[in-house]
């Protein structure tokens, strides 16, 4: 019954490949995040959805697209990987519409690593 | 503009110390103060939030945090720390609204035997 769930796990890949990573709550939260953490762990969010639309998008690259279908999912689609795109990518969820005092819940991780 | 530093990436306590993680935030607004801890392999854990209300924080675990304005503080303190604290603990400050949440760069809390 894990609220926030991410697939995969952990992902290796090739520079230049095109990869992507779900995300799914089963909480009935509106708002999905997506955050990454580098190596140093440092944690910044990348994208937030509320109910499908886009709410906060910081300044990642284009490569990065962010994808919505239903409330319950946030899947982040990444082209052209690169070696600067490793570290590990949380996708988190809140109630309400997206207000910064909600508590986020986080998802396990996924693990990105490009070689 | 918001932020917070987190002083110490790395703090170790015996088992049974008092533990004490530092944060002091920078904001333009009033703000909402949050402490999450990862464990390993892990994401991350509401531990308490601030907002606005009560300036001590109760959270779980045994944990609790002070605002204090005047000194733009949210420290961490627990009084007795157990093996199973051992973890990665963030702090993280926003203005509210439909803002982002900023995180800090963790403290790493070992406990020893």
């Amino acid at each position: 019954d894990t609220a926030v769930s991410q697939t995969p796990k952990y992902l290796v890949t090739q520079m230049g490949n095109d990869k992507s990573i779900k995300c799914e709550q089963n909480l009935g939260h509106d708002t999905m995040y997506w955050y990454k953490q580098d190596s140093k762990k440092f944690l910044k969010i990348m994208f937030s959805y509320n109910n499908k639309e886009l709410i906060i998008n910081e300044t990642v690259p284009n490569r990065f697209s962010p994808k919505s279908p239903d409330k319950a999912h946030l899947n982040l689609h990444i082209n052209s990987l690169e070696l600067g795109d490793s570290a590990v990518y949380f996708c988190a969820s809140s109630q309400g519409g997206g207000n910064s005092v909600e508590t986020q819940y986080f998802g396990p991780g996924t693990r990105l690593l490009v070689l | 503009a918001q932020s917070v530093t987190q002083l110490g990436s790395h703090v170790s306590v015996s088992e049974g110390a008092l533990v004490l993680l530092r944060c002091n935030y920078s904001s333009s607004v009033p703000p909402y103060l949050f402490w999450y801890v990862q464990y390993p392999n892990q994401g991350l854990q509401l531990l308490l939030k601030y907002t606005s209300a009560a300036t001590l924080v109760k959270g779980i675990n045994g944990f609790e945090a002070e605002f204090k304005k005047s000194e733009t503080s949210f420290h961490l303190t627990k009084p007795s720390a157990h093996m199973s604290d051992a973890a990665e603990y963030f702090c993280a400050v926003s203005p509210g609204g439909y803002q982002k949440v900023t995180f800090g760069t963790g403290t790493k809390l070992q406990v020893i035997p």
